[in-house]
């Protein structure tokens, strides 16, 4: 079965400064996906970014980019000029692009954005 | 908005009643997907139906239940309710498989006193 460890119970950033979240994962499957979700304290699941393993850029959406290390099962968030609005828990997520669906989700990281 | 429609948004209950939870998917979306959250156990996926049909089944107990009914909604049913119980219920909907990425409601939050 896959694991998805995000070792960084909690981080903080001051604001407009730039952090990074890890992710690893476990698995022995070739072609999957990852996923960055933002969880503010509205408790709402945001997709912040996603990335399939079979091709080597890694995705960018504006201020959010990934490092995908595939042969390190390694998927990092980095988040450039924070701001407020960035503070939330961070789940990373695999999904197996065989058979089941299902998103394997991280403990969580929750970001601390400092003014 | 992220065009999942959950009810409720909270419900409060004792434990042994039976309750039902509510997901309307976004428009055009065939799959919905069931998770719960807890603070011991995270998030865990339940269970997915695509266009009326279970597609796979996580860590669901046997005292929950789920159904997608022709018009693609879908109802999560917990019975035999224990405190354990207690966590936010998620539903999201994908147009399904590939790389579609998942759309979540705003959870309902099920507290058994």
């Amino acid at each position: 079965a896959q694991t998805v460890t995000q070792s960084q119970p909690e981080m903080s950033v001051q604001e407009a400064e730039t952090v990074t979240l890890s992710c690893t994962y476990d698995t022995s499957e070739s072609d999957y996906y990852l996923f960055w979700y933002k969880q503010p304290p509205s408790r709402q699941m945001i997709l912040v970014i996603r990335q399939e393993a079979y091709k080597q850029q890694n995705a960018t959406e504006n201020r959010f980019s990934v490092n995908f290390q595939k042969a390190a099962k390694s998927f990092s968030l980095k988040i450039s000029d924070s701001q407020l609005g960035d503070a939330a828990m961070y789940f990373c997520a695999y999904r197996s692009a065989y058979g089941s669906e299902k998103l394997v989700f991280g403990k969580g990281t929750k970001l601390t954005v400092n003014p | 908005d992220s065009g999942v429609t959950q009810t409720p948004k909270h419900l409060i209950t004792a434990t042994g009643q039976r309750v039902t939870l509510r997901c309307s998917p976004r428009s055009g979306d065939l799959s919905v997907y069931w998770y719960q959250q807890s603070l011991d156990q995270g998030l865990q996926f339940l269970i997915q139906y695509y266009n009326g049909e279970e597609r796979a089944k996580g860590n669901i107990l046997e005292r929950f239940s789920a159904q997608q009914f022709p018009d693609l909604h879908s109802e999560l049913n917990l019975s035999s309710l224990e405190l354990g119980d207690s966590a936010l219920y998620f539903c999201a909907s994908s147009v399904g498989g590939g790389y579609q990425p998942q759309h979540f409601g705003d959870g309902t939050r099920l507290s058994i006193l």
